[in-house]
């Protein structure tokens, strides 16, 4: 199984908003609602943004959103600032009862 | 608070064996799915295993499966990943990860332990 396919990089400046595309097939991102994404500093742990295509844990902030159509997947950072600054990667589940990561996106905050 | 630990990362040579270790704390172990993710140097994320509250039901990515194996122990509060066969691309760091909500796996982790590396080479 191939991972989702992520931008490898996307920049913005402070204040803008960005959004990250994760393509996926018919048998992951197409067919589940098990969608979420994650946001790595580096040297630490990944962090859980956005669970089931849309929602955010509790303490993560508003600016964070999440959205689906078809085969991909969206990540959209509102009022970026400038410790939005990290890798986000995608996950999906799959037909296979098997998880699926995207292959990380590098956010540079100009 | 919720707080993962992994141990029993190390050098090892290819077609050798290793076996991790995450111990749990702050939470009730046994309501939770559990997972076993790593990421190589430099590389993104990849989801290795899974194995379900009770140890009803393991998965496996095709990259480690008949290699891995996911295992638990409820009253130690404890997971475990037996590693055999291993190759130079298995070489990562291995995280420990707990689902979002008990007795049910939406696919998402968000509680995750510092990590362990494993070196495997010559």
């Amino acid at each position: 199984q191939s991972a989702l396919t992520q931008p490898a990089s996307v920049s913005g400046s402070p204040g803008q908003s960005i959004t990250i595309s994760c393509t996926g097939t018919s048998s992951d991102i197409g067919d589940y609602n098990y969608v979420s994404w994650y946001q790595q500093h580096p040297g630490k742990a990944p962090k859980l943004m956005i669970y089931e295509v849309r929602n955010r844990p509790s303490g993560v902030s508003n600016r964070f959103s999440g959205s689906k159509s078809g085969n991909t997947a969206s990540l959209t950072i509102s009022g970026l600032q400038a410790e939005d600054e990290a890798d986000y990667y995608c996950s999906s589940y799959t037909s296979s009862s098997t998880v699926l990561f995207g292959g990380g996106t590098k956010l540079t905050v100009l | 608070q919720v707080q993962l630990v992994e141990s029993g990362g190390g050098l090892v040579k290819p077609g050798g064996s290793l076996r991790l270790s995450c111990a749990a704390s702050g939470f009730t172990f046994s309501d939770y799915y559990m997972s076993w993710i790593r990421q190589a140097p430099g590389k993104g994320l990849e989801w290795v295993s899974y194995i379900s509250s009770r140890s009803s039901t393991m998965y496996y990515a095709d990259s480690v499966k008949g290699r891995f194996t996911i295992s638990r122990d409820n009253a130690k509060n404890s997971l475990y990943l037996q590693m055999n066969s291993l190759r130079v691309e298995d070489t990562a760091v291995y995280y420990c990860a707990r689902e979002r909500l008990p007795a049910y796996s939406a696919y998402d982790w968000v509680a995750w332990g510092q990590g362990t590396l494993v070196t495997v080479s010559s």
